[in-house]
């Protein structure tokens, strides 16, 4: 399959300060890339659409200003966790989209995470 | 929008017998629904998706069935083993929309 790398893999901040997670397709432009969140032994939710040379598309209840999402190239994607909070502890996980549109080859492919700890 | 329920949400089977996982999803519109492997602290990969133009799917050990009537679509592994111990989400999308995943589900194989 298709490889999407995320970096970093880890993270530890203090509360306050920003925090910028990166997601790139290796093998593959990829016009279109999701953000997840994860929390310990739940599911995948959606935080948002990141679409390459427009604005992101954020779901219900998340706070685009606090999420910042760029998507300058066909290749990265950057989320940003600005003045990180504890409770924004978590694993996030960036995905991107393979034979994008309404191919019927389409798949998704998903990058190794990145575990947040704020302090 | 789409509404996707997975169970159960935690299945122990033992080794060699067969495991399945059931998810329904709401929208009709739908027409992929993969399924992603996870163990902890790693990303999910993919391990076998259908279409909504075929009925099942076979990868060696593991299939996909898929009811568009009914809309639900099922996950089976037969044989398992215990590197199948995982968290298995099934998620379902129409379009190039957004995929909605399923809660998960645990699947413990004992030896």
């Amino acid at each position: 399959g298709a490889v999407v790398s995320q970096h970093p893999s880890w993270v530890i901040c203090k509360s306050g300060t920003s925090v910028k997670i990166e997601c790139r397709s290796l093998d593959f432009q990829a016009t279109t890339m999701f953000w997840y969140r994860q929390f310990p032994k739940q599911s995948l939710m959606l935080m948002a659409t990141s679409n390459e040379g427009s604005k992101a598309t954020y779901e219900q209840g998340v706070e685009k200003d606090k999420f910042l999402i760029n998507h300058a190239s066909l290749t990265l994607s950057t989320l940003t966790v600005t003045s990180a909070h504890p409770e924004d502890s978590s694993f996030y996980i960036c995905s991107a989209r393979v034979g994008g549109g309404r191919s019927p080859n389409e798949k998704l492919f998903f990058g190794s995470g990145t575990q947040l700890s704020v302090l | 929008g789409e509404n996707v329920e997975q169970h159960p949400s935690t299945l122990s089977v033992q080794e060699g017998d067969s495991a399945v996982i059931k998810c329904t999803y709401s929208d009709s519109a739908s027409n992929y629904f993969p399924w992603y492997k996870q163990e902890l602290g790693k990303r999910p990969q993919l391990i076998i998706d259908i279409r909504s133009n075929v009925g099942e799917k076979k990868d060696q050990r593991i299939a996909v069935t898929l009811n568009k009537t009914a809309k639900h679509f099922s996950l089976h592994i037969t044989e398992t083993q215990p590197e199948d111990s995982a968290v298995y989400f099934c998620a379902a999308s129409h379009g190039g929309n957004k995929l909605v995943f399923g809660a998960g589900t645990i699947l413990r194989v004992k030896s």
